[in-house]
């Protein structure tokens, strides 16, 4: 399978602990996103990625997120001391150098903070 | 802020029945995306349009971009149970860069 793996599937913390999702884009693509979805609505963009540069940041994005691309290949999104309202899918996308900037999704990582 | 207005929210329908989704804004978007999301999963893209007046067909569904580009619909013929899902559009507008805005949701139920 050669699409978008995001890993943890699921994750259940407590309120205030750290968390660390990893997205593995399509291994051609230069380009990677973050966006949230919470139930009934569309997925909001969190931040966008070209190669390394983290070039885009949503106001939805806080201090206490933060997102890395080191060698232009996976990401990682962290949210430190977690709140319930951080409670979503957090969905990555990537997508390849051409018009129409066509994104392709991973499943998502499911996170409930109690 | 662009927005993305997608009605109906929710359609139930039976079986053989055809159906139309509207995506509209007020913004012009460089291209459009429609994708269908299944409970739990990432959204699986159907389709891009990226020229106004543009029509794409992809068996049983057909996706127009209007000719301005600030609009799309997406058509269902003969819907299917298999057809069931969240269809989401998603465009690209011109002044936001690689951000995609995405419309709420259309809950398509068909029923058997």
């Amino acid at each position: 399978d050669t699409g978008v793996s995001q890993d943890p599937r699921h994750k259940i913390t407590k309120r205030g602990q750290n968390v660390t999702f990893r997205c593995d884009p399509i291994s051609e693509h230069n380009r990677l996103y973050w966006y949230r979805q919470t139930l009934g609505q569309g997925p909001e963009f969190l931040t966008y990625f070209q190669n390394e540069a983290q070039l885009e940041k949503s106001r939805l994005l806080s201090d206490r997120f933060s997102a890395e691309r080191p060698k232009g290949s996976f990401s990682t999104l962290e949210i430190q001391r977690t709140e319930q309202g951080d409670s979503a899918m957090y969905l990555c996308a990537s997508s390849p150098w051409t018009p129409g900037n066509t994104q392709y999704f991973g499943p998502g990582t499911r996170l409930t903070v109690l | 802020t662009q927005l993305l207005e997608q009605s109906p929210q929710f359609l139930s329908i039976q079986e053989g029945e055809n159906l139309t989704v509207y995506c509209n804004s007020s913004s012009v978007f460089s291209s459009l995306q429609w994708y269908r999301q299944e409970p739990g999963e990432g959204p699986v893209l159907l389709v891009t349009v990226v020229t106004g007046g543009e029509v794409k067909k992809l068996k049983r569904l057909t996706f127009q971009f209007g000719d301005a580009r600030k609009d799309s619909s997406l058509h269902i013929t003969a819907a299917q149970p298999g057809d069931t899902g969240l269809y989401l559009c998603a465009g690209a507008a011109e002044t936001s860069g690689s951000r995609l805005t995405f419309g709420e949701g259309t809950q398509l139920t068909v029923n058997p």
